[in-house]
Formats: C-alpha cells, structure tokens, sequence
C-alpha cells in the first residue's frame, strides 16, 4: 500500500515563474490538505481539499491555488514567485475531514526560488 | 500564524536517557498532536490527546497535557540513536476543528 507521494522532489524556479506540485493521497484517503514549512520553521496551513473543494484555507494570498481531482489526488500553485516562497511543500491526507483524523505526510517538495 | 512553541528549540542527549520536550500555546484546543520529522522530510505522527485527557502513552513515548496552563510534554524514554529527529507539536483551535496548527520545532540529536 503505498502511501502519499509528491512530485517532483526538487525545484528550482525563478522570481515570476509559476509552479504547479502533484500529490496522492494515501489509499482510501479522501481529503488532502497542503503546508509550507520553510527552514526552521514548522509547517504551515496553506489549504485543505475534500470532495474537491477548498475547505479550509491559512493565511496565504491568491497566488497560491490549488485544485483537487476525482481520485482525491491534488496540485497546488504557486503564480508570480516570490525569494520568499523558497521552502518545503508538504502534502498530508487522511480518511475525512476533521482534526481528530490522523494526517499522513508525503516526503515534500523542495522548492527553490532565484 | 504558529499557535505552539516547543521548549527547547534545541536538546542533545546521550543514547539511553530521556528526553522531554514542552509545548505551549495560545487559545483553546480540540486536541493535540506530536509529529516527529527526520531531516527535512515528511512528518510522522506520533500520538494526539485530546482536550478532556491528561495522559497518554504509545510506546516509549509519554505525553501529558495541562490545559489549565495550555502546555503539553512530550517524554522519550530510554532514547535511541533513531530518534534524532525535529520534534512538532500541533494544536486544533477549538473553534476550527480541521485546521492543526504547527509549532516551530524541538531540535533532539540522540549522542551515541
């Protein structure tokens, strides 16, 4: 059973470009949410995707977007880069929504912004 | 915005001790969570308490919660080489139910 992968593992864009990062889910997993964490940081709430629609969403702006597809699995993007957006992008899924649900981590994409 | 914030941001031990590391945070919580991450890579989760316990094992691991002070531990006992890793702590604000929201991290390096 595999568990959640993302694509691709490295990245290196420049300040303007876009990005688009892949996610799928756990087996049997409906609901993906995605975090940033940058270096030193802990992971921070970008979005949540269930039955696919955005659930939830932190505090991060417009230029950030993402999208969820009939098999659950999810992208998110990234328009107009900034240095700033340089950091890991984690995916985790669970079986529904909901806190109490335990969230599985893919092992991320890294990002790099120049 | 990081609810959490782990004390110490930085512990070394030797193999075999315990460690502990303490979580506070800011408003009121559903539950709590640890994750432990090796090396920049994805999070595994440990253990979740939720807001009406005080205690919970799962292993070696300990983690109590005081949310009259809104501050959590997490104890290793009889630590090994493994668990070298950054230690997170996660809390669910109890108004938002779905949303967990990540402290900055506990550095533990395990010395052999």
């Amino acid at each position: 059973d595999a568990g959640v992968t993302q694509s691709p593992t490295h990245l290196i864009k420049t300040r303007g470009q876009q990005v688009t990062l892949r996610c799928s889910p756990k087996s049997g997993h409906d609901t993906v949410s995605w975090y940033q964490q940058a270096l030193g940081q802990g992971p921070q709430f970008i979005f949540q995707y269930y039955e696919e629609e955005e659930r939830q969403r932190g505090n991060f702006p417009d230029r950030f977007s993402g999208h969820q597809f009939p098999n659950y699995s999810s992208e998110l993007n990234v328009n107009a880069l900034l240095l700033g957006d340089s950091a890991l992008y984690l995916c985790a899924s669970s079986p529904g929504t909901g806190s109490m649900k335990t969230q599985y981590f893919g092992p991320g994409t890294r990002l790099l912004v120049l | 915005s990081q609810q959490g914030e782990e004390d110490p941001q930085a512990l070394s031990i030797q193999e075999g001790e315990n460690a502990t590391m303490n979580c506070s945070y800011k408003t009121s919580i559903n539950n709590l969570q640890w994750y432990r991450q090796n090396s920049g890579r994805g999070l595994v989760h440990l253990i979740l308490i939720r807001s009406n316990e005080r205690e919970k094992h799962s292993g070696r691991l300990r983690v109590t919660l005081d949310t009259s002070k809104k501050s959590s531990s997490l104890l290793i006992t009889a630590s090994r080489a493994a668990d070298t890793a950054s230690y997170f702590c996660a809390t669910a604000p109890g108004n938002r139910d779905d949303k967990i929201i990540f402290g900055k991290g506990t550095r533990l390096h395990i010395l052999p």
